[in-house]
Parts: structure tokens; C-alpha cells; sequence
């Protein structure tokens, strides 16, 4: 397995600009995560997914967007970049506890974004 | 609200023990996890420990639960510069039919040979 893996490791973006971050997981996990590592500070999660078709908004979800069309794939949009998102973003995932889980979440190598 | 802390530095000697703590909010945490993440890449789960546990020993990691003073640590034994790396400390918690997870600022462990 893969594992969980992110696309791409770095970006540079100027003030407007829009793009996609991408997430994808071979483990068949129904719940997925995006995550912000801001210099210093925890993982603030910014938008999760219990399944396909179904996404809520985390802690700091402004400026963002995401989408859920298939178990293995969950991309993070950034519609207008602010120097505010600069940041790392990581995706993860996990299992649901009817599968013998506990709630172990697996993590991506992170993306690595610049606005500015 | 919801809450995780953790000293933000660490400095140890190759070969001694590492204890790097961690002190949460919420007593409603279901499992409290230990997260290892060195430069450049995601976090990597080293342990976890159900919330209804007070210890629980990994080959050279023992990670401590005391429940009443909401304290978890996390012990590395013999370490080696192999280790030197952030440590996260989360819990997760139950909530509206699903769980969220709060994690620390993480505690950069620097390995002295």
C-alpha cells in the first residue's frame, strides 16, 4: 500500500491565485482530514470526511473548499490565495471503528505552500 | 475549550532517557496518541494509549497516562540521534456522532551525540 499520498510537495503561489492541493489513500478509509501546520503551532484541521459525498467544515475552513466524490480521493481547493494560507497542509486518513480501528490517523508527507 | 500543551524544546545525550510531556483539557478523550514527525515529512504514529489505561510499553517507549491530573508523557529509552525529531501529543475526542482530534504545538527533541 501506498499509504496516503499528496500532491505536490511544494507550491508557490502569487496573492489570487487558485489552485489544488491533492489527497488520495489506498486503505479504503471512509474518514478523511485536511490539516494546516502553521510554524509553532498544532495541525488545525480545516475540512473532514466521514465517506464519499459527505464533507463538514473543521476549526478554520475560510478560504477553502473540498470535495468527496470517491472513498480514495479528497482534494483541497484554494479559490483566491491570501499570504494567510501559507502554510503546510497535510492530509490524513483512518478507518471507522466498526473496522477495528482506534482512530488512528495516517498522515501524507505534507504540502508546502507559499503565497505571496 | 479542548486543549493540548506541550514544552516546545527538549535536549538529551545519546543513550539517556527522553520524557517528553504533555498535559490536555478534556477528560472525555477516547485515545491519547504519540506522533513522531521528522524534517520534511508527515506524522508518523509511534504509540497510542486507550484513555481507560494508566501505562503502556513499546520496546523502548513507555507512554504514561494519569488520568486525574490529564498528563500524558511519553518515555524513550537508550535514545539515539535517530530520534532527535518533533513529538505531537493528540487525543481524540468524542463528538456530534464523530470524533475530532486536538493536538499539541509538538516538542522538537534535539539528540546530542
Amino acid at each position: 500500500n501506498a499509504g496516503v499520498t499528496q500532491t505536490p510537495k511544494f507550491r508557490i503561489l502569487k496573492i489570487g491565485q487558485s489552485m489544488t492541493l491533492q489527497c488520495a489513500q489506498d486503505m479504503n478509509h471512509n474518514y478523511m482530514y485536511w490539516y494546516r501546520q502553521d510554524p509553532g503551532m498544532g495541525l488545525k484541521l480545516i475540512y473532514y470526511s466521514v465517506g464519499a459525498g459527505i464533507t463538514d467544515k473543521g476549526e478554520v475552513p475560510n478560504g477553502y473548499n473540498v470535495s468527496r466524490s470517491t472513498t480514495e480521493d479528497f482534494p483541497l481547493r484554494l479559490e483566491l490565495a491570501a499570504p494567510s494560507q501559507t502554510s503546510v497542509y497535510f492530509c490524513a486518513s483512518r478507518k471507522g471503528l466498526a473496522g477495528g480501528g482506534v482512530l488512528t490517523q495516517y498522515f501524507g508527507p505534507g504540502t508546502r505552500l507559499t503565497v505571496l | 475549550g479542548e486543549d493540548v500543551e506541550q514544552s516546545l524544546f527538549l535536549s538529551v545525550r545519546e543513550g539517556d532517557s527522553s520524557v517528553i510531556n504533555c498535559t490536555y483539557t478534556d477528560s472525555s478523550s477516547t485515545y491519547l496518541y504519540w506522533y513522531k514527525q521528522e524534517p520534511g515529512a508527515g506524522l508518523q504514529l509511534l504509540t497510542y494509549i486507550f484513555s481507560n489505561m494508566d501505562m503502556k510499553q513499546d520496546q523502548r517507549l513507555t507512554v504514561l497516562l494519569n488520568k486525574k491530573d490529564k498528563h500524558l508523557s511519553l518515555r524513550i529509552a537508550d535514545t539515539q540521534t535517530g530520534d532527535s525529531a518533533i513529538y505531537f501529543c493528540a487525543e481524540s475526542i468524542s463528538t456530534s456522532g464523530t470524533y475530532k482530534y486536538i493536538f499539541g504545538t509538538g516538542t522538537r527533541l534535539k539528540v546530542l551525540a
